[in-house]
């Protein structure tokens, strides 16, 4: 049992540069979310999913598009990136977005730096 | 707008001696608080939680206290160990699947 996977585990872009960000859990959770860490900002929500086909934007999601074909994949996808999205992006599940817990496992998280 | 608030950046105590990180809200909609623990280079792990229609919940070591009409929640570690040095993530929910978090408060305890 992984838990939660992501790779890469760092990457350097340039700005304009695209890339996609993969995520995975093998937990058979159907919520799964991206935040992104940045200094004295904590961790803000891009984007979250309550199940295969369902996605829904967070506190931050310019920039950032999201698909969820499977409920074991949730891949982050930078179309243009620029320098402001440098940051540590972590992705995360849990059971259901209904149970009271709303307990969610993080992965190790990707650095990601755009010059 | 950052609804929930860590505002100490950094505690030290002693080993053996009580922890205590505030965390402030202003969201009176948010219905669970959570608390999170990190490691460098590692993601956060889920420590402990609460429902809003609690004031008080115990796990070990770990308490969290909320008080709803303050908009404040702490988390009490006693007693305090090397190991529990790490960043702490207070988080607020709402009931759209919508999660807000802290911006951490270092803990550092002291041998």
């Amino acid at each position: 049992n992984a838990g939660v996977t992501q790779t890469p585990k760092f990457q350097v872009l340039k700005t304009g540069q695209s890339m996609t960000l993969q995520c995975a859990q093998d937990m058979n959770h159907e919520y799964m979310s991206w935040y992104r860490q940045d200094p004295g900002m904590g961790l803000r929500l891009i984007h979250y999913s309550v199940g295969a086909g369902i996605t829904d934007q967070g506190e931050v999601p310019n920039g950032y598009n999201v698909s969820r074909s499977t409920t074991e994949d949730f891949p982050l996808r930078l179309l243009s990136a620029a320098p402001s999205q440098t940051s540590v992006y972590f992705c995360a599940s849990s059971y259901s977005s209904g149970t009271a817990s709303y307990e969610q496992y993080f992965g190790p998280g990707t650095r990601l730096t755009v010059t | 707008d950052q609804q929930v608030k860590q505002n100490s950046p950094s505690l030290s105590v002693q080993e053996g001696r009580i922890s205590i990180l505030n965390c402030d809200y202003t969201n009176s909609m948010f219905d669970y608080f959570l608390w999170y623990k990190k490691y460098p280079a590692e993601g956060p792990t889920f420590l402990i939680s609460i429902s809003s229609i609690k004031d008080k919940n115990e796990d070990g070591r770990f308490t969290v206290f909320l008080n709803k009409s303050a908009k404040h929640l702490s988390l009490h570690i006693v007693p305090s160990q090397p190991g529990d040095s790490a960043v702490y993530f207070c988080a607020a929910s709402l009931v759209s699947d919508d999660m807000r978090f802290g911006a951490g408060t270092r803990l550092t305890v002291k041998p």
